[in-house]
């Protein structure tokens, strides 16, 4: 157990819809990742965090938004969803967010789009 | 942009037997990670190097940062059916971050 939970576990929705996925980071982490993982497209990273501030993007579409509330929980927003949306969506936590810090990963959420 | 290609896409062994696998990298990195994904579940950090030639175990597992800073290696000795998974090769992804970027993954079958 990494200490970093995520809900839900499974969600499934339709083409269009919109879905807030929830991380809750270890106990005294400031830093909050989020990680899209596909068939097709591996393991890539989002959106960081950091105390309630953006810190870096990745290959986050315009869809799809983040946030860190000041407990430090983060959501993830993914908005007219589509089927290539489908995918596991993990979120990992870090002490302070600082280059070679261990970021340790949540169980993730699978998300189904029909 | 950069690019992790793991080697091989996927192992079928014995239970016993030594497992090795690599990473390279289409550019130089200065930390190497290994991490491995059980089905289900998040990825868990097996093993960091910091350093070109470093040579890092873990238990059973033994990782190497190549001197090109470009590759890095994993061998897994002796395996058993918990071996089982996917393991990933990772780095942070530019100047100054933390966020990672992840190679293309081994997927590891132990056959009892």
């Amino acid at each position: 157990d990494s200490g970093v939970t995520q809900t839900p576990k499974h969600l499934i929705t339709a083409t269009g819809q919109r879905v807030t996925l929830r991380c809750s980071p270890r106990s005294g982490d400031l830093s909050v990742y989020w990680y899209q993982q596909s068939l097709d497209q591996g393991l890539q990273f989002l959106i960081q965090y950091y105390n309630g501030e953006e810190r870096a993007k990745g290959n986050i579409l315009e869809r799809f938004s983040a946030q860190q509330f000041p407990d430090l929980h983060s959501e993830l927003n993914l908005s007219s969803l589509e089927l290539g949306d489908s995918a596991l969506y993990f979120c990992a936590s870090s002490p302070g967010g600082g280059r070679g810090e261990t970021q340790y990963f949540g169980p993730g959420t699978r998300l189904l789009v029909l | 942009g950069q690019q992790l290609n793991q080697s091989p896409q996927s192992m079928f062994i014995q239970e016993g037997e030594d497992v090795s696998m690599n990473c390279t990298s289409s550019s130089i990195f200065n930390t190497w990670l290994w991490y491995k994904q059980d089905p289900g579940e998040g990825p868990v950090l097996l093993i960091a190097l910091y350093k070109a030639g470093e040579l890092t175990s873990n238990g059973r597992l033994t990782a190497q940062f190549g001197i090109t800073r470009k590759d890095s290696f994993l061998n897994i000795s002796a395996s058993i059916p918990s071996d089982v998974g996917i393991y990933f090769c990772a780095g942070p992804s530019g100047a100054g971050a933390n966020n990672l970027f992840f190679g293309t993954g081994t997927r590891l079958t132990v056959i009892p």
